[in-house]
């Protein structure tokens, strides 16, 4: 199975300030990472697709970038609402997998 | 608006199997897509078990292939999860979820715990 690693598993920043969450593969996965927000009470949204594409609905502030085994999703200017947890998550190769979270605080 | 709602028994005996149904609203399982079961550990691990296509083709994660099948019926609606032989490592928050550029669209999950 192709591991994927978030190394950052809680982080704090202030409103206003830019984000960057980090997510790297065990092997190449040619762009084919998505990643997600996982609320507190438990509710998952899909915010970007296929590394940088931008899901329908989502603020124009989350994007994403990466290639071969590492990528990342960038907040800029954080908002109250972006508190949650943050998951990568490749479709290069079944099974599909997940990265371990990020959760992001307020400071 | 495509909507998804997981339902069925939040306690499960252990050695029993794990039935679990999907409820889709907004769009037909038939037309496109897969549809998925994902499941989040305590500790909030996240893992794919596998989905049903919109044709009723399956994959599973091989971690659980001897013991997973996903079903549907057209006619509701609606796909399903069994699990068999749970342990209290199956003890997990359950998600269904569609899966077309990412998984788009989740379900609130389902809380189902393993114990005697």
């Amino acid at each position: 199975d192709i591991q994927m690693t978030q190394t950052t598993s809680s982080l704090s920043a202030s409103l206003g300030d830019r984000v960057t969450i980090s997510c790297s593969a065990s092997q190449g996965i040619s762009n084919y990472l998505n990643w997600y927000q996982q609320k507190p009470d438990g509710t998952v949204k899909l915010l970007i697709y296929y590394t940088s594409s931008l899901h329908s609905g989502v603020p124009s502030r989350f994007s994403g970038s990466g290639s071969g085994t590492d990528y990342s999703l960038t907040i800029s200017n954080l908002e109250p609402e972006d508190i949650a947890t943050y998951y990568c998550q490749q479709y290069s190769k079944l099974p599909w997998t997940f990265g371990g979270g990020t959760k992001l605080e307020i400071k | 608006d495509v909507q998804l709602q997981e339902s069925g028994p939040g306690l499960v005996k252990p050695s029993q199997s794990l039935s679990l149904t999907c409820t889709v609203t907004g769009y037909s399982i038939t037309s496109d897509y897969a549809w998925n079961w994902i499941r989040q550990f305590p500790g909030n691990k996240l893992e794919w078990m596998g989905y049903i296509s919109y044709s009723g083709s399956t994959s599973y994660n091989p971690s659980l292939k001897s013991r997973i099948s996903i079903t549907r019926d057209t006619s509701k609606n609606q796909f399903f999860l069994q699990l068999n032989s749970v342990t209290t490592e199956d003890t997990a928050t359950y998600y269904c979820a569609r899966e077309g550029y990412g998984f788009a669209y989740w379900g609130q999950g389902t809380l189902v715990t393993v114990s005697a």
